[in-house]
């Protein structure tokens, strides 16, 4: 049973526009949420995470937003750059024991010239 | 920024043979490294999770007499796959983290080929 879920396994933005990118978690125990960037080939990248005491962190051009009701975080990116051309895992875990992550099944981002 | 490095990238090996993978991490102490494997078009899977001087923890369905975790300091883990099988074949992606507090840093992965 997937506790992380990625729905959209790909999505395409024409450059400069915005690049949304959602994840839906079940388990309510989560408190921590990162996403990851992994290009083919490389371990992902760490982009910007949450915590549960927050619903909003802005890093430059990404912004991580977090509905704790819904159980849903969304990733935004803008303006998307072909650069950012990539897979996008969301990944949770909860505060207490060892902390690990579980991950969502990714999403496909293009990014069109 | 934080820097895993892992290595070897890329293996190639006939079936039976041991494989070893080593997890370090460069610029900082990594109190926990984690072992995933990813096939493809799939998510990350965790491993196990290893802490510097202790057993590892395996997750369910990970068979730890397969896959040998060593952690024997805070800049490096390595990762045995033991007889391997076709079957083993996958990309196995190591991460550290500095404490509980901090995000895990991921190596660059190694793409076993068992043949």
């Amino acid at each position: 049973d997937q506790q992380v879920k990625q729905n959209s396994p790909s999505l395409s933005v024409q450059e400069g526009r915005i690049s949304i990118l959602n994840c839906d978690y079940t388990n309510s125990m989560f408190d921590y949420f990162l996403w990851y960037k992994k290009y083919p080939a490389e371990g992902p990248t760490f982009l910007i995470s949450i915590s549960s005491i927050k619903d909003k962190n802005e890093d430059g051009r990404f912004t991580v937003f977090l509905n704790k009701s819904a159980k849903h975080l969304s990733l935004h990116i803008v303006p998307s750059q072909p650069g950012d051309s990539a897979v996008y895992f969301c990944a949770t875990r909860m505060d207490t024991g060892r902390r690990a992550l579980t991950f969502g099944s990714g999403t496909r981002l293009q990014v069109q010239p | 920024g934080a820097v895993v490095s892992q290595h070897p990238s890329w293996v190639i090996c006939k079936s039976g043979t041991s494989v070893k993978i080593e997890c370090r991490s460069l610029d900082f102490q990594a109190t926990t490294m984690f072992w995933y494997r990813q096939f493809p078009k799939q998510s990350l899977m965790l491993m196990a999770t290893s802490n510097e001087g202790s057993k590892a923890t395996y997750e369910q369905g990970v068979e730890k007499d397969k896959f040998l975790i060593n952690h024997a300091s805070l800049t490096l883990s390595t990762l045995t796959v033991t007889s391997a099988h076709p079957e083993d074949s996958s990309f196995y992606i190591c991460s550290a983290r500095r404490d509980t507090n901090q995000p895990q840093h991921f190596g660059d992965g190694t793409r076993l080929s068992i043949l």
